[in-house]
């Protein structure tokens, strides 16, 4: 099993606010990092170390850290958000890498 | 442009091993990690290991030391991952994506698209 727990899914109404959690031990030492995969796809990053967006991701992703819980927020979710997202961080020995269950988000 | 380009699809039965590829491009492939990630169907994303082309450090998540081996050539800018003998829970996409320099826990900025392995007798 995991050492970083997501809740299975979240639904939002288009255009309203989304907020997936991570929670995990390691996560009070290390940052999240956030993904998003559609079906068929390869992930793709959306958000790294503090709340860092590649380019070419939206302006809506953002993310944020408090004790052992990370947090992706979308902000005005789109059709095209609706996804499978999952969290990656250290693991408990802080040597390794590790992701989390996932979850699917429904846009309504 | 950096570019992961991972090899074909393949369909094996138990017990036979398998070597797939994943080759960088577009960006210095000795200095940035090379992660590997398994995908069962329907399922999620798994953290398998990762390895620094540059010194060859690798690293297993506990779920799979001793089952695969991990390695890259940095003179032909590839990462591989090896199979000695497949089972048919082995049936899965494996990912190869590119870790910073700094962070071998992951942070994936650029992704492969992905092998299908098909373990069936």
């Amino acid at each position: 099993s995991s050492e970083l727990t997501q809740d299975p899914a979240v639904s939002v109404a288009l255009g309203q606010t989304v907020r997936i959690t991570c929670q995990g031990d390691s996560l009070r030492s290390y940052y999240a990092s956030w993904y998003q995969q559609k079906p068929g796809q390869a992930p793709v990053l959306v958000i790294y170390g503090k709340n860092n967006r590649p380019s070419g991701i939206p302006d809506r992703f953002s993310g944020s850290s408090s004790g052992n819980t990370a947090s992706l927020t979308i902000t005005g979710a789109q059709a095209e958000d609706e996804a499978d997202y999952y969290c990656n961080s250290r693991d408990s020995s802080g040597r390794r890498g590790v992701f989390g269950t996932g979850t699917k988000v429904n846009v309504l | 442009e950096v570019q992961l380009v991972q090899s074909g699809a393949e369909v094996k039965k138990p017990g036979e091993s398998l070597k797939i590829s994943c080759k960088g491009s577009g960006y210095s492939f000795p200095n940035y990690w090379i992660g590997w990630v398994r995908q069962m169907p329907g399922k999620g994303l798994e953290w398998m290991g990762i390895v620094f082309p540059g010194d060859s450090d690798t690293r297993y998540s506990p779920s799979f030391q001793g089952q695969v081996t991990i390695s890259a050539d940095k003179s032909f800018n590839s990462a591989y991952l090896q199979w000695s003998s497949l089972k048919a829970s082995d049936t899965a996409i494996y990912y190869c994506a590119r870790g910073p320099p700094h962070d071998y826990g992951g942070n994936f900025d650029y992704w492969g698209q992905g092998t299908l392995v098909t373990v069936s007798s």
